[in-house]
């Protein structure tokens, strides 16, 4: 299996550009998460899907981000307009939904700049 | 002003030694914990997960605890190896169907 699969692996963009980071969750899985990692907050669930359907965007930090799942094997996180502030991390991250167990298998991430 | 960013716990040991990580977690409720093991440029990988209704799981290398009583998960790390150097994570089942909490973490750093 090759596991979660994100592209770009580096973003290096400038503020008030348009940014979309892509993901490939495990065939199989029908969970995909988005999250944010910065050394200020940590690991931050952004929004979820379930069944390639929104299920909680709370974590969505403006309404400048948004995120899609138009199949069951591809998702994309766009921010437009991108700001300074939006330099993290980004990772997705898949599970086959069971219920008790909810082991979460993650990308490699994408490491965005925005400058 | 100057940020201030999150200083991550950090635990320092020799190979060879045995390696314990402590993590508090916040909901009583919770009936599912995962530990995860983040290398450098890397994604989280999980590493053993524990149901509430055990106090103990062993696994290669590596054994968690429970104490349900005290909210309190650890993570034990026998004969602790350079390839173990990471940021270590535990999470509890979320607030969300099928989301996870995460902890803020701890560096774990080997010195040969």
């Amino acid at each position: 299996d090759a596991g979660v699969i994100q592209s770009p692996r580096h973003e290096v963009t400038e503020m008030g550009q348009e940014v979309t980071l892509r993901c490939k969750p495990i065939s199989g899985h029908n969970s995909l998460f988005w999250y944010r990692q910065t050394m200020m907050r940590g690991l931050e669930l952004l929004i979820y899907f379930n069944n390639n359907v929104p299920i909680d965007d709370s974590g969505m930090p403006e309404d400048r981000f948004s995120a899609k799942m138009p199949n069951a094997s591809f998702s994309t996180l766009k921010i437009q307009p991108s700001e300074p502030r939006d330099s993290a991390v980004y990772f997705c991250a898949s599970n086959r939904d069971r219920g008790a167990k909810n082991i979460q298998y993650f990308g490699a991430g994408t490491r965005l700049s925005v400058l | 002003g100057e940020s201030v960013g999150l200083h991550l716990p950090t635990l320092s040991v020799q190979e060879g030694d045995n390696s314990i990580i402590n993590c508090a977690y916040s909901n009583s409720a919770s009936d599912y914990f995962i530990w995860y093991k983040q290398e450098s440029g890397k994604g989280p990988q999980f590493i053993i997960d524990i149901r509430s209704n055990m106090d103990k799981r062993q696994g290669q290398r590596v054994t968690v605890l429970l104490n349900k009583t005290v909210k309190h998960l650890s993570l034990q790390i026998a004969a602790t190896q350079p390839g173990d150097s990471a940021v270590y994570f535990c999470a509890e089942n979320g607030s969300g169907y099928s989301t996870l909490t995460f902890g803020k973490g701890t560096m774990l750093l080997v010195s040969p």
